[in-house]
């Protein structure tokens, strides 16, 4: 069974850091893109990065490019996020997604229970 | 604001159909085939009903269908249930800057 589970979510500061992971187990992880999706509380879902299977590519939403920053170890089967210069827009609840193939550019078919993510003073 | 534009809320009685849609434009929706479609409880993580449009993954009911038509992505429920009542959210590939886009979702409630 495919499992995503998130951690390393928790209370912050603005203008501070955090690390989210994301351990997966129950497929060959280094055969899937990976990527990151939060949600707001009481709003919807938007896309934050995604990396493909080697790390070859790695893509941004405009909202966090240049304050975050995706990485992955295939040999851990571990996703990671990196969080700079948060923000309280930032606050949600982080999803870690499994992507379908080894492209970034194809749909997300398994997601995990998220981590949140609080900014605030 | 959402890139694609979804209705906030749908209801529907048990046994009927209902559709929602997701509209984007030729940058998202209308140019390329890469439309999914999740289903999210309150509380849970969303769960892939509907990809490339029109496909379902295994393990998906056959009550579930997708299309397209020109920007504009459909989603249809038929035979309504009530385990269906939860929040639906389109996804697109986009040729912007931000490659992924979602809509706002929609909640679906079975009368």
């Amino acid at each position: 069974e495919v499992q995503l589970v998130e951690s390393g979510g928790g209370l912050v500061q603005p203008g501070r850091s955090l690390r989210l992971s994301c351990a997966a187990s129950g497929f060959t992880f280094d055969d899937y893109a990976m990527h990151w999706v939060r949600q707001a509380p009481g709003k919807g879902l938007e896309w934050v990065s995604g990396i493909s299977w080697n790390s070859g590519r790695k893509d941004y939403a405009d909202s966090v490019r240049g304050r975050f920053t995706i990485s992955r170890d295939n040999a851990k089967n571990s996703l990671y996020l990196q969080m700079n210069n948060l923000r309280a827009e930032d606050t949600a609840l982080y999803y870690c997604a499994k992507g379908s193939t080894t492209g970034l550019y194809y749909y997300m078919d398994v997601w995990g229970k998220g981590t949140t993510v609080t900014v605030s003073s | 604001q959402s890139a694609l534009t979804q209705p906030a809320s749908v209801s529907g009685s048990p046994g009927q159909s209902i559709t929602i849609s997701c509209t984007g434009t030729s940058s998202d929706v209308g140019g390329y085939n890469y439309v999914s479609w999740y289903q999210q409880h309150p509380g849970k993580a969303p769960k892939l009903m509907i990809y490339d449009v029109t496909n379902r993954p295994s393990g998906v009911s056959n009550r579930f269908s997708g299309s397209k038509s020109g920007n504009t992505a459909s989603l249809t429920i038929s035979g309504l249930q009530a385990a269906d009542e939860a929040d639906y959210y389109c996804s697109s590939y986009s040729s912007r800057t931000t490659p992924w886009v979602f809509g706002g979702g929609t909640k679906l409630t079975v009368l």
